[in-house]
C-alpha cells in the first residue's frame, strides 16, 4: 500500500540554524513528490514539488527539497531558518499515471527558537 | 489566476444541528475538488472528492456528505452534528489528475 511517513512529529531549531525536515514513501514507482506548510488556523500552501528531472528542487521561501530514490526520501532543507519559518510541513505523495488522490504524511511541526 | 474561497471561516454549532460549508473556485473550469478534514493536533484526512457535477467520491463513512451542484462549487454538509464533527475542514482543488493540488483558507468547525 502506498504511505508517506514523516518520522519527526515535533522540530525544534534555533533561528538561523539549518532545518532538514524528513519525508519517507512507499510507492511503486517514482510518485510526484510535494511539500506544503501550514501556518496557524489557516491552509496549506504549496513549498515545493518534484515531478520528474533535477532531483534538488528549489521552492519559495528559501527551501530545497532533494529527492532520492535510493533511499524513497524527499527530504526538505533550508540552510537558515527564521522565526517566522515556524509552521507545520507536510510531505504528500500523488501517483504520476494519474490520480485523483494525493496521500499526505502526518506532518513535523517546527518550533523556532529566538 | 485561479482562487479557491472558502465560508465561513469559522462556526460554531450545537451537537444535533445541520451544517452547511462552501468551496468556490475561481479562474479554472472543471477541476477536481477535495474536502479534508484536520482533528487538532491531527494530520489531513481525505473526505470527499470530486471529478465533475454530481460526481462525488467517499473516502471514509461518517456522519457528513458532500455534493456539486456547480462546476467550481463544492458543499460539505451534515443533517446532525456530533462532537467528533470538529475540526478544521479544508477545501483544496486541482485541474487534472496530475497536477498540484491548492488548498482553501479552511473553516474551523467548533461543535459544543
Amino acid at each position: 500500500a502506498q504511505s508517506v511517513t514523516q518520522p519527526d512529529i515535533h522540530i525544534t531549531v534555533s533561528e538561523g540554524a539549518s532545518l532538514e525536515l524528513r519525508c519517507n514513501y512507499s510507492y511503486g514507482a517514482t510518485p510526484y513528490l510535494f511539500w506544503y506548510v501550514q501556518s496557524p488556523g489557516q491552509g496549506l500552501q504549496l513549498l515545493l514539488k518534484y515531478f520528474s528531472g533535477d532531483t534538488l528542487v528549489q521552492g519559495i521561501k528559501g527551501f530545497e527539497a532533494e529527492f532520492k530514490r535510493s533511499q524513497s526520501s524527499f527530504n526538505l532543507r533550508k540552510p537558515s531558518v527564521h522565526w517566522s519559518d515556524a509552521a507545520e510541513y507536510f510531505c504528500a505523495v500523488g501517483a504520476p499515471s494519474g490520480t485523483y488522490k494525493y496521500i499526505f504524511g502526518t506532518g513535523t511541526r517546527l518550533k523556532v527558537l529566538a | 489566476s485561479q482562487t479557491i474561497h472558502q465560508w465561513p471561516a469559522t462556526l460554531v454549532q450545537p451537537v444535533g444541528s445541520p451544517l452547511s460549508l462552501e468551496c468556490t473556485v475561481e479562474g479554472t473550469s472543471n477541476p477536481n475538488l477535495y474536502w479534508y478534514r484536520q482533528a487538532a493536533g491531527r494530520g489531513l484526512q481525505l473526505l470527499f472528492y470530486s471529478i465533475g457535477i454530481g460526481q462525488i467520491s467517499s473516502e471514509v463513512p461518517q456522519n457528513l456528505s458532500a455534493s456539486r451542484p456547480q462546476d467550481r462549487q463544492f458543499i460539505l454538509s451534515s443533517k446532525k452534528l456530533l462532537l467528533s464533527d470538529s475540526g478544521f475542514y479544508l477545501c483544496a482543488w486541482k485541474r487534472g489528475s496530475t497536477d498540484t493540488q491548492y488548498f482553501g483558507p479552511g473553516t474551523r468547525l467548533t461543535v459544543l
